[in-house]
C-alpha cells in the first residue's frame, strides 16, 4: 500500500520557468511533510519541509504547498535553474516516527 | 562537520550469499534509519536504530537484519541473497526522531549475480 504517491515519474520545464512536482499521501495521521532531491550516485539531501499545522512554507525558489483537505502537497521551483534537473522524491511522517516517501519525480530542465 | 558516510560503495555477490553493510552517522545523531532503493518503488524503509534498539521495523522479511552500536554506528545485513536483493541501500542519520530531516549517506550499490 503505497501511502505517499508521486503520480509523474517525469516532468520537463525550460529554464527560468516554474516547475510544479505534486505529491499526494493517503495517511491521515501524517503531520510532517518533507521534499527531498536525488542526483545520481548521491544520497538524497534535504529541501524543504512543512508541518500540518501550515499551508505554505518558503525557502529562496523553493516553496510548498500543502492541502490537508485534500492530502496533497506540492514543490514550486521558481525560476527553475539547469542544476535543479534531479529526481525529487516527498516524503512523510506521523509523530516524526519515521519518513515514508513517494516513489519519485525526475525533473528534467531544458536550457 | 563530516556528513553520513557508507562502506562499501559497490558490492558484486552471488545468490545464496550474505553481505554486511556499514554505515557512520553525522557526530551527534542517534537515530540511523536503512532503505532500499530500486527502480520505480522510491525508498522502502527497511528499519531504524535508536541507542542501540531498533525502534522501527518495514515490511521486508527476516533475511533483513541490522544492528547499531554504542558509538551511533550501524551495520545491516541480508542474508541467503536473492537476485531481487539488488539495489541501492541508503543510510540516514538524524538527531533524533527518524520522522524529522534525515541525512543521507551515498549509498552503497548491492548487485546480486
Amino acid at each position: 500500500d503505497q501511502q505517499v504517491k508521486q503520480n509523474s515519474p517525469s516532468l520537463s520545464v525550460q529554464e527560468g520557468r516554474i516547475s510544479i512536482l505534486n505529491c499526494d499521501y493517503t495517511n491521515s495521521m501524517f503531520d510532517y511533510f518533507l521534499w527531498y532531491k536525488k542526483y545520481p550516485a548521491e544520497g538524497p539531501t534535504f529541501l524543504i519541509s512543512i508541518s500540518s499545522i501550515k499551508d505554505k512554507n518558503e525557502d529562496g525558489r523553493f516553496t510548498v504547498f500543502l492541502n490537508k483537505s485534500a492530502k496533497h502537497l506540492s514543490l514550486h521551483i521558481v525560476p527553475s535553474q539547469p542544476g535543479d534537473s534531479a529526481v525529487y522524491f516527498c516524503a512523510a511522517s506521523a509523530r516524526r516516527e519515521k519518513l515514508t516517501f513517494g516513489t519519485g519525480t525526475r525533473l528534467t530542465i531544458i536550457p | 562537520k563530516a556528513g553520513v558516510t557508507q562502506t562499501p560503495r559497490y558490492l558484486i555477490k552471488t545468490r545464496g550469499q550474505q553481505v554486511t553493510l556499514s554505515c557512520s552517522p553525522i557526530s551527534g545523531h542517534r537515530s540511523v534509519s536503512w532503505y532500499q532503493q530500486t527502480p520505480g518503488q522510491g525508498l522502502q524503509f527497511l528499519f531504524e536504530y535508536f541507542s542501540e534498539t531498533q525502534r522501527n521495523k518495514g515490511n521486508f522479511p527476516g533475511r533483513f537484519s541490522g544492528r547499531q552500536f554504542s558509538n551511533s554506528r550501524s551495520e545491516m545485513n541480508v542474508s541467503t541473497l536473492e537476485l531481487g536483493d539488488s539495489a541501492l541501500y541508503l543510510c540516514a542519520s538524524s538527531l533524533r526522531l527518524a520522522g524529522d530531516e534525515q541525512f543521507f549517506g551515498p549509498g552503497t550499490r548491492l548487485t546480486v549475480l
